[in-house]
């Protein structure tokens, strides 16, 4: 089955602790991204990759780091987490940069 | 920077009772419009993609359309399960690859 799978689903932390979230996908598609879901501001994207250790800022990416060293994987790092990170986010992928996006089911972080 | 505004942020349907959604955008030039359905707890799922003023895509009970300001997600008859997320989303053609989502809007359409 083709899917996007996030680990973990759920996080509460503390501030200061580093973390990682996982994301890989079976589709063998180039482009993956990552972004953070907020009540009432929609999805904001993170961070993109075009591809393998080719990775780009989107809007919101203080705080945040991203590494494509396989084209499967997409990790999201938070090396010092705050509480404003606090957040529901959501990695995708698609077979290029123009084209539908296929979501994960996304990681509910809480940052204490 | 690119803007997409999704009005209303909420909409209560009866079940039958069409009604139309609306995602204004600001790009300095539009490569594509994106309309995605979102579920409680879960991820976005794509719907359509329009390219070009004019363009209209439709599924099931469900039709999107495209002008050079605008586009509108027109729902005919909604059933129950038509209720959730509507999401919208615009990729400008300049030399990035981010892609812009509105806010949403929340459609309830009860039986």
């Amino acid at each position: 089955e083709a899917q996007v799978t996030q680990n973990p689903r759920y996080l509460i932390t503390v501030t200061g602790k580093k973390l990682t979230v996982t994301c890989s996908q079976n589709m063998n598609h180039e482009y993956m991204s990552w972004y953070r879901q907020d009540p009432g501001l929609g999805l904001r994207q993170i961070y993109y990759s075009m591809n393998v250790e080719v990775t780009d800022k989107g809007d919101v990416p203080e705080g945040y780091k991203v590494s494509r060293k396989e084209k499967r994987n997409f990790p999201l790092i938070l090396e010092s987490p705050s509480p404003n990170q606090t957040s529901l986010y959501f990695c995708a992928s698609s077979s290029g940069p123009y084209n539908e996006q296929f979501f994960g089911p996304g990681t509910r972080l809480t940052v204490l | 920077e690119d803007q997409v505004t999704q009005s209303p942020e909420a909409l209560r349907l009866q079940e039958g009772e069409s009604s139309s959604l609306n995602c204004s955008y600001t790009v300095s030039g539009l490569r594509g419009l994106f309309w995605y359905r979102q579920d409680p707890g879960k991820g976005p799922e794509f719907l359509f993609t329009l390219y070009s003023a004019g363009e209209e895509k439709e599924k099931e009970r469900l039709k999107a359309t495209l002008t050079k300001k605008e586009s509108f997600l027109h729902i005919t008859a909604p059933k129950p399960e038509d209720s959730a997320t509507y999401l919208c989303a615009v990729q400008a053609s300049s030399n990035d690859y981010k892609l812009s989502f509105g806010a949403g809007t929340t459609v309830t359409v009860r039986a």
